[in-house]
């Protein structure tokens, strides 16, 4: 079956730091990937989807960047965190685009 | 950009009232689906419909799909405590996946 991992489930950055979330899937090829940001009582905004390796797509310019290095791994990164990259961060995957998308458990982010 | 937009925003019930979220859109929509997010949770899919005037039926959640395909609705009857959470109507387009602003329904016992 299918399984995807997301972490960490918390972090604490202080404004200013790098950061680096990470995504894998387990059990499929070359499935959609999404990286999605909540603010607290807020809705999902998508910030990157990817189709296949290397093949990365921006809905949002930001200081956030997104890579796939390999089919079942997407990575979300920033240099430089500022105050309003806090949020919960959502991983998700499908298996195309009009199919279900699965979320992992999500990286609640605080920069302070 | 495209938008997909829900109403209301937020809705409080007692336990046994009936709840609706709406869900429009600035575009035609190939299918629309739906999800549920608990409190501190990840989204969980619900549904996708796919045909004009589509209507489903999940216990006690009513899916329906509008006759244009630009609008979308969740009817929950008699709702539960257990409903408690964010409803979100979602684009799934052609590669991206693109939420509704979502609805957040209390339920007090």
């Amino acid at each position: 079956s299918q399984t995807i991992h997301q972490w960490p489930a918390t972090l604490v950055q202080p404004v200013g730091s790098p950061l680096s979330l990470e995504c894998t899937v387990e059990g499929t090829s070359n499935p959609n990937l999404y990286w999605y940001r909540q603010a607290a009582g807020r809705g999902l905004q998508l910030l990157f989807y990817s189709v296949g390796i290397g093949q990365i797509s921006s809905e949002v310019p930001q200081n956030l960047s997104a890579s796939r290095p390999q089919d079942r791994q997407f990575i979300l990164s920033s240099k430089k965190l500022l105050l309003s990259d806090s949020g919960f961060y959502l991983c998700a995957w499908s298996v195309h685009g009009n199919t279900e998308a699965f979320f992992g458990q999500g990286t609640r982010l605080t920069v302070v | 950009g495209q938008q997909v937009m829900q109403i209301p925003q937020y809705q409080h019930v007692q336990e046994g009232e009936d709840f609706t979220t709406y869900c429009n859109s600035s575009t035609t929509l190939s299918n629309i689906q739906w999800y549920k997010q608990r409190p501190g949770g990840h989204p969980v899919f619900l549904i996708q419909l796919v045909k004009s005037g589509e209507v489903k039926k999940q216990k006690r959640l009513t899916f329906q799909f509008g006759e244009a395909k630009k609008n979308s609705s969740l009817h929950i009857t008699a709702t539960q405590t257990t409903d408690v959470g964010t409803y979100f109507c979602a684009d799934p387009g052609f590669q991206k996946l693109v939420f509704g602003t979502g609805t957040r329904l209390l339920v007090s016992p």
